[in-house]
């Protein structure tokens, strides 16, 4: 149990549906991060907010997008995705995203197996 | 192109010899490096993490040895447990000014 929560842990939605993946810490960290995993690739950065501002919006393709209500929070909006798109995605946490070493240590959630069909 | 390299996709290693898990780097501006272990059905956990400022940490079993001027570093799993068996990450990050960049993983199997 590393203190970040994600739901649901799998999904299987069709090329036009609209979901979200959803992920909380309980840490007390400000910033956020969602990752992707696919077979046999390094994790890829999504997305990266700090002090619920995003930061970093690795080229990712518009039927992604991110909402962070609050430091705690972060959401994944999903619509019309590709069935390459299919991949687990990984939320995680830190303290924050400064100079601090302690901001490096990210805490990860247990991810959200995506089906695209 | 890939910034961190772990260019052996899995080792298989017998309980109680030495694991050693191999990262290279390319970009000199990386000053921290870490290791994080993925089991199934779970998210990455953070294992040891090494500074440019020195060429060794050790925690337990664990040692991480950072060579700067072959841009190389290692893990060292000493004795292997079969409860390591897992995917081992390393990832980098340069002072802070962009985020972790990992490299794709390592499946470590130790066999009882």
């Amino acid at each position: 149990e590393t203190g970040v929560t994600q739901t649901p842990r799998h999904l299987v939605m069709g090329m036009t549906n609209k979901k979200s993946l959803k992920c909380e810490q309980h840490l007390g960290h400000n910033a956020m991060y969602w990752y992707k995993q696919s077979a046999k690739k390094p994790l890829e950065l999504m997305f990266v907010y700090n002090f619920k501002e995003q930061t970093e919006n690795n080229s990712v393709p518009s039927r992604f997008s991110p909402e962070c209500p609050n430091s705690s929070h972060l959401f994944l909006h999903l619509h019309t995705l590709q069935p390459e798109d299919s991949a687990l995605y990984l939320c995680a946490s830190s303290q924050d995203q400064t100079h601090s070493r302690s901001s490096y240590e990210q805490y990860f959630g247990p991810g959200t197996r995506l089906t695209v069909t | 192109d890939q910034q961190v390299k772990q260019n052996s996709p899995s080792l298989s290693v017998q309980e109680g010899r030495i694991s050693i898990l191999n990262c290279d780097y390319t970009n000199s501006m990386f000053d921290y490096f870490l290791w994080y272990k993925k089991y199934p059905a779970e998210g990455p956990t953070f294992l040891i993490s090494i500074s440019s400022i020195k060429d060794k940490n050790e925690d337990g079993r664990f040692t991480v040895f950072l060579n700067k001027s072959a841009k190389h570093l290692s893990l060292h799993i000493v004795p292997s447990q079969p409860g390591d068996s897992a995917v081992y990450f390393c990832a980098a990050s340069d002072s802070g000014n962009t985020p972790l960049v990992f490299g794709k993983g390592t499946r470590l199997s130790v066999i009882a």
